[in-house]
């Protein structure tokens, strides 16, 4: 099984639907990420959240928002879905220490129709 | 400003011959991390090697070693004797303290497509 688990890994959906994407991990880490990437600009974080309580937003969070159910779950929403959100998420984890590597989840294509 | 520029969109290089992408980077820190990160068309993020900013010595790990001079704030990572399953998306990244949210960051470029050719 995968340290870092996203659902669902493929979604459509129509544009004003709310969709949710999910992420699980097993790694015992304290911090967790969304980032989506597009061809041709990489990935740019949306959310980071480094505790149950602590949330924070990235470069890109309009048209997103996040909850941090437990330690090890950390969703991501779109409360109203626009074509220009088409793209591939990734939730990560790291470790609290400063300089560990981010552990990413198989990703989650997202098309907005 | 990029933090982090990737100069080359895309990379061709021959089976078994090594390989240099190119990274430079931009910040003001004296501590920070540098990662490189493979993307096969699977689309899944593997993590590949890391650089600390206050490491005398150069990254290695298996085939892939990281060229740092830090002083041209650069970061190469170098593939040594290339096989076909390292054609993919070659990602570097930055992870630095960023005040304004009072924690450290990572900041990716965008990628290099590099394809090895039988």
């Amino acid at each position: 099984d995968a340290d870092v688990t996203q659902t669902p890994r493929n979604r459509i959906t129509k544009t004003g639907k709310r969709i949710m994407l999910e992420c699980s991990q097993t790694k015992g880490h304290d911090r967790m990420y969304w980032y989506r990437q597009d061809p041709g600009l990489g990935l740019r974080l949306i959310y980071y959240s480094f505790d149950v309580k602590d949330i924070n937003k990235g470069e890109i969070s309009d048209g997103y928002s996040v909850s941090r159910q437990a330690q090890a779950k950390f969703s991501l929403s779109l409360e109203s879905a626009i074509p220009n959100q088409t793209a591939l998420y990734f939730c990560a984890t790291s470790d609290s220490g400063d300089n560990t590597e981010a552990f990413f989840g198989q990703g989650t294509r997202l098309t907005v129709v | 400003a990029q933090k982090i520029t990737q100069t080359q969109p895309g990379m061709f290089v021959q089976e078994k011959e090594a390989v240099t992408l190119d990274c430079t980077y931009d910040t003001s820190d004296q501590s920070y991390g540098l990662f490189w990160y493979k993307q096969p068309s699977s689309g899944e993020m593997i993590f590949l090697i890391y650089q600390g900013s206050y490491d005398e010595q150069n990254a290695t790990e298996g085939r892939y070693s990281l060229n740092f001079q830090k002083a041209r704030k650069s970061a190469n990572l170098v593939i040594s004797a290339s096989q076909l399953g390292d054609s993919a998306m070659y990602f570097c990244a930055m992870r630095e303290w960023y005040s304004g949210a009072g924690s450290y960051q990572l900041t990716f470029g965008k990628g290099t497509k590099l394809s090895v050719i039988p």
